[in-house]
Formats: structure tokens, C-alpha cells, sequence
């Protein structure tokens, strides 16, 4: 079946714009996750989802990233302002919940010049 | 503070030989424990998970997990030069929160 879906795959976007990443879990896959992986670096913990709701927000780095899941399927990542340290992969992972594997999608790429 | 705590490396292993990954964590309460396996410039793929403590095997890759001592390694057995990666370990907490070490740098040496 399909597999976690990202997009765009890679995105350049000017310093202080806007951008929106979209995921797209695997079907029935109840959890969703958001992470950052610098280059070179490990994966950074931002936001999960259970269904609709995201019990731990702890993990985005500033108030300009905001995530939201509807329909207990398709999430996005909102990054307001950019700024050049947000340049990175964004890794989207679903799961099926509680203590099952994720899954990972091919990740967003984002640039900030 | 939860914390996933892994050897960078590079680890360097002859080919055909036996490479072991370990990685330690931080909170008693963990309960689900996974391997990933990323190569360059790719997203990571699982490998393994394992649950209870003790051994899983799989192929030519073996988990290990020690609770009490909160670690689990990850051995392969016969290692091939397509076994260079970066490998991730992955715990998830009692609240589903699932972090990840920063990885271990693995050579095959042909």
C-alpha cells in the first residue's frame, strides 16, 4: 500500500516568508509525528499526534511553528517568518499507535535564504 | 529531560565480521525500543524493535534490551559493506513521545 506522503519534497523560501509542509500518513495509521533532522545531525523531536489532538507541543522550537491535524489524517507543519536556522529536513512519520514502529515519509527539504 | 544516548562513531568493522550499536536511555518507564537504519541524504528505515527484555532476532540482526540496566544494542552478524549507514536508536515514553539518539556511524571495511 502507500507509504507516508511529504510535500513538497523540497521547498526555497526567502528569510521572513511563510511555509506550509504537508503529510500524508498511511491509512488507519492512528499517530503522527513531526521531526527535524539538521544536516548531519540527529532527528529532533517537535510535535506527535493521537487521532486529531497533540498532547505534547513541547518540542517546537519557537512560537512560529504550528501544527494541526484534521480529520485524524493529513497534518501540516507551519513555519511563520523563517528564519536561516530553520533550513533543514522535516521528517513526517505515521504509526499505528501505542508502541508501534513509525514509519517515515521522504521528508520536506526546506531552504531559507 | 528524556534522553536517548548513542555512540557517534564512526565505528569501523572488517567485512564479514560482528558490528554492536549500543544506546542507553534515560527513563525507567520506556516501553518500546527501535532500531532505524539511514543512509545519506534517505529517510530512516526500521530494522528492528523489541519490546521485552532479552534477545529478538532477525536474520543477520539481533536486539538486545536490558531493562534494568536501560540499554539495548543492536549486533550484526556477517556485516556487508551495504551495512554502512548511520543507525538510530528510538525509545518511546508511557506518554507515546518517541525520541531518538543521534546516532552511531557504522563502516564496513571491505
Amino acid at each position: 500500500g502507500a507509504g507516508v506522503s511529504q510535500s513538497p519534497s523540497n521547498k526555497v523560501t526567502e528569510k521572513g516568508k511563510d511555509v506550509e509542509l504537508r503529510c500524508d500518513p498511511i491509512s488507519g495509521h492512528t499517530a503522527l509525528y513531526w521531526y527535524r533532522q539538521s544536516l548531519g545531525q540527529g532527528l529532533e523531536f517537535l510535535i506527535y499526534f493521537q487521532g486529531n489532538s497533540a498532547p505534547d507541543k513541547s518540542g517546537l522550537p519557537s512560537d512560529r511553528f504550528s501544527a494541526e491535524r484534521t480529520g485524524g489524517s493529513v497534518s501540516t507543519l507551519t513555519i511563520q517568518r523563517t528564519q536561516q536556522e530553520d533550513s533543514a529536513v522535516y521528517l513526517c512519520a505515521s504509526s499505528l499507535g501505542h508502541n508501534s514502529p513509525l514509519h517515515f515519509g521522504n521528508g520536506t527539504r526546506l531552504t531559507v535564504t | 529531560q528524556k534522553e536517548v544516548e548513542q555512540n557517534s562513531g564512526p565505528l569501523s568493522v572488517p567485512e564479514g565480521a560482528i558490528a554492536s550499536l549500543n544506546c542507553t536511555y534515560s527513563d525507567r518507564g520506556s516501553q518500546s525500543f527501535f532500531w532505524y537504519r539511514q543512509y545519506s541524504g534517505k529517510s530512516p528505515e526500521l530494522i528492528m524493535f523489541i519490546y521485552s527484555n532479552g534477545d529478538k532476532e532477525d536474520g543477520r540482526f539481533t536486539a538486545q534490551l536490558n531493562k534494568a540496566s536501560q540499554y539495548v544494542s543492536l549486533l550484526i552478524r556477517d556485516s556487508q559493506p551495504s551495512d554502512s549507514a548511520t543507525y538510530l536508536c528510538a525509545v518511546s515514553y508511557r506518554d507515546d513521545k518517541i525520541i531518538f539518539g543521534k546516532g552511531t556511524r557504522l563502516h564496513i571495511l571491505p
